[in-house]
């Protein structure tokens, strides 16, 4: 089976960073990602990981530790747009049975304030 | 806006009732989705298809719900004799070949479905 745990809320002041934390535990590993979701909105792609280290896009990068079951999303320069929900997701395997199916997190409700 | 359609946005109905579901995605993928969501959680996994094959199914889908491809574009949905614990927002997700690495799911808006 696979469990994720991240931070249920969170609030940083616009201008700031900050950084969600995802933990993970899975019997197969193939990839972790973070979606972001707008409060009555659809989910959103904002990157993956399948390698160790940090992938940089933007004001976004999400880092990975394969050994550590751990992940983090960092955000910069904070927007009051970015106050949204963070979902960490991760996929088991990448062939046979489980491998189309993404598990997520229950999300991370970021607050952004002036 | 050629983004992945979903309809009804909204479906209210009693329990014991049937509902229908349908997903239009995005007209280049043939890889498709469904999840539920509710409040406070993440999206749980329902089913997948690749083109018209359903591929995998969830445990959580048990034999009250039934989903189609019947010619590899949109998708129904399908749960009959609805329960109070089926209240849920019902998300339908469509993607690519290339994007099965990257995870990249390209979501639609949902289906919210209230059971009285």
């Amino acid at each position: 089976g696979q469990n994720i745990d991240q931070p249920t809320e969170m609030t940083a002041t616009e201008g700031a960073i900050v950084q969600i934390n995802c933990t993970y535990q899975t019997s197969g590993f193939n990839g972790l990602f973070w979606y972001q979701q707008h409060a009555g909105e659809a989910p959103t792609f904002l990157s993956y990981n399948v390698l160790d280290g940090l992938e940089e896009k933007g004001r976004f990068s999400s880092f990975l530790s394969r050994s550590k079951g751990y992940s983090y999303l960092l955000l910069k320069e904070l927007q009051m747009k970015d106050s949204a929900s963070y979902l960490c997701a991760v996929r088991g395997t990448y062939s046979g049975a489980g491998s189309y199916q993404l598990t997520f997190g229950k999300g991370t409700k970021l607050s952004v304030i002036p | 806006d050629t983004g992945v359609s979903q309809d009804p946005r909204h479906k209210i109905t009693k329990r014991g009732q049937n509902v229908t579901f349908r997903c239009d995605p995005i007209s280049e993928h043939n890889r498709l989705y469904w999840y539920r969501q509710t409040l406070g959680q993440g999206p749980e996994f329902l089913t997948y298809f690749q083109n018209e094959a359903q591929l995998e199914k969830s445990r959580l889908l048990s034999d009250r719900f039934s989903a189609e491809r019947p010619k590899g574009s949109f998708s129904t949905l399908e749960i009959q004799r609805t329960e109070q614990g089926d209240s849920a927002m019902y998300l339908c997700a469509s993607s690519f070949d290339r994007q099965v690495y990257t995870g990249e799911l390209f979501f639609g808006e949902g289906s919210r479905l209230t059971v009285l």
